[in-house]
């Protein structure tokens, strides 16, 4: 089983409207968890961190949930410019982080 | 503004090729590492540094080694490429203070192996 699971999509979605996705880990032990984006053929950067309490950063809200190991993302009135790869990472240490293979999220006009 | 960099963006090698892929970060971080990324896999780390002259294997080393003899540059090594290893190769290095961490990754170098 992997670390991370991502349900890969796309989600294709006109703007405007609202995406929610996803990502469970099968470590119970994971200690830090973010949101990373991944524009086509470039490098991830990060989104955001996910706290327990959830966290909002705009138009963008992260979720965590210890006791179903997952954690979520959601996008409210999409942008063009939100069309990315999302990609999931838990860390169980300084140096172990497990990355999700990604969700691609596609906005359309 | 942070940086990253690594040497090359695109590269093509021939199988059996020693290959040096060189990663350099201004921020005056002690951990680096090296994944490599291909479809539907995500990102898998080969190896990682917490110091100067210290790594630690990564999930996938085999086939690969690393160097870091100064604290700014960490290097990947394929010994002998093959065809396996043509993928995209990602360098990070990261922030961390008190449970907060940030990694930041280089722009990538996309190797073909043939």
């Amino acid at each position: 089983r992997k670390e991370v699971e991502q349900d890969p999509g796309p989600f294709n979605v006109p703007e405007g409207a609202t995406v929610a996705f996803n990502c469970t880990y099968s470590n119970s032990a994971s200690q830090s968890f973010f949101w990373y984006r991944q524009d086509c053929r470039k490098e991830p950067k990060l989104l955001m961190s996910v706290y327990s309490s959830g966290n909002e950063d705009g138009r963008f809200t992260a979720q965590l949930n210890r006791a179903s190991q997952y954690i979520s993302l959601l996008i409210r009135d999409s942008k063009l410019s939100d069309s990315a790869t999302y990609l999931c990472v838990v860390t169980v240490n300084d140096y172990k982080l497990s990355f999700g293979a990604g969700t691609t999220v596609t906005v359309r006009a | 503004d942070v940086k990253v960099t690594q040497s090359s963006r695109y590269l093509v090698k021939r199988t059996g090729e020693k290959v040096f892929l060189e990663c350099v970060q201004d921020m005056d971080h002690e951990n680096m590492f090296w994944y490599r990324q291909d479809p539907g896999l995500g990102l898998r780390l080969i190896y990682f540094s917490y110091d100067v002259k210290m790594k630690e294997k990564g999930d996938i080393p085999e086939g690969y080694s690393v160097s870091r003899e100064k604290k700014e540059r960490f290097s990947l090594i394929l010994e002998s490429a093959s065809t396996n290893q043509t993928s995209m190769y990602l360098c990070a290095s990261i922030w961390n203070a008190g449970g907060v961490y940030e990694q930041y990754f280089g722009p990538g170098t996309r190797l073909t192996v043939t």
